[in-house]
């Protein structure tokens, strides 16, 4: 799988929106983007997909550059419980043989304050 | 989404003991789970990935004698820690997917060994 690179802290403001990067520049065609965060001491939350095409469901948003190295995840109006670690992971598609298999890297620590 | 629980959700031993952790997929078939372990400040590392009614399939570097994975059933993976030692307290955290679904993470299993 691609590696990704993202910037190890963020800091936004409660009730603004979160933008959070992510550097994949060796994604291949068929490799997905996903993003996950995970709250302190707890197991990690799927965000959201995408393979080209900007994605938007009730968590957030993901816009993915037209050469696909690199995204950025929306969280569109950061609350304190947004405050977590989110993971940017790029997966082989369905089918693949490591299919399933996600390598988390370090991940971006999201503060939003008050 | 789908539900994944774990249990115990945190469980203390002494060392030189054996201890199971449960990993549930509760309203979904889990035919593939996926076991990792976290230690403080650093990101989730897979540990192995098991497929229902197989052998699981360890990653390099994990001992497969030590860490006993059981996948007997479509909802029930289990990960046994045998002779813990203070070294092996993590936080082990499992996943599951099934056909067509995404990855599902399980909330996490605190382990401290005395």
């Amino acid at each position: 799988d691609a590696k990704t690179t993202q910037p190890t802290s963020m800091d936004c403001a409660e009730g603004r929106a979160a933008n959070l990067p992510c550097n994949h520049s060796t994604i291949s065609g068929n490799e997905y983007v996903y993003w996950y965060r995970q709250i302190h001491s707890q197991g990690p939350q799927y965000i959201i997909h995408g393979l080209k095409n900007n994605e938007t469901n009730e968590m957030a948003s993901l816009i993915i550059t037209e050469d696909r190295k690199s995204s950025t995840l929306i969280l569109p109006h950061a609350t304190l419980r947004d405050t977590a670690v989110y993971y940017c992971i790029v997966r082989v598609a369905p089918g693949g043989t490591s299919y399933g298999k996600l390598t988390f890297g370090q991940g971006t620590i999201l503060t939003v304050h008050p | 989404g789908a539900v994944v629980s774990q249990h115990p959700s945190w469980v203390i031993c002494k060392s030189g003991t054996s201890v199971k952790i449960e990993c549930r997929s509760l309203d979904f078939q889990a035919t593939t789970m996926f076991w990792y372990r976290q230690f403080p400040k650093q990101s989730l590392m897979l540990m192995a990935t098991s497929n229902e009614g197989s052998k699981a399939t360890y990653e390099q570097g994990v001992e497969k004698d030590k860490f006993l994975i059981n996948h007997a059933s479509l909802t029930l993976s289990t990960l046994t820690v045998t002779s813990a030692h203070p070294e092996d307290s993590s936080f082990y955290i499992c996943s599951a997917s099934g056909p067509g679904t995404g990855q599902f993470f399980g909330p996490g299993t605190r382990l401290t060994v005395l």
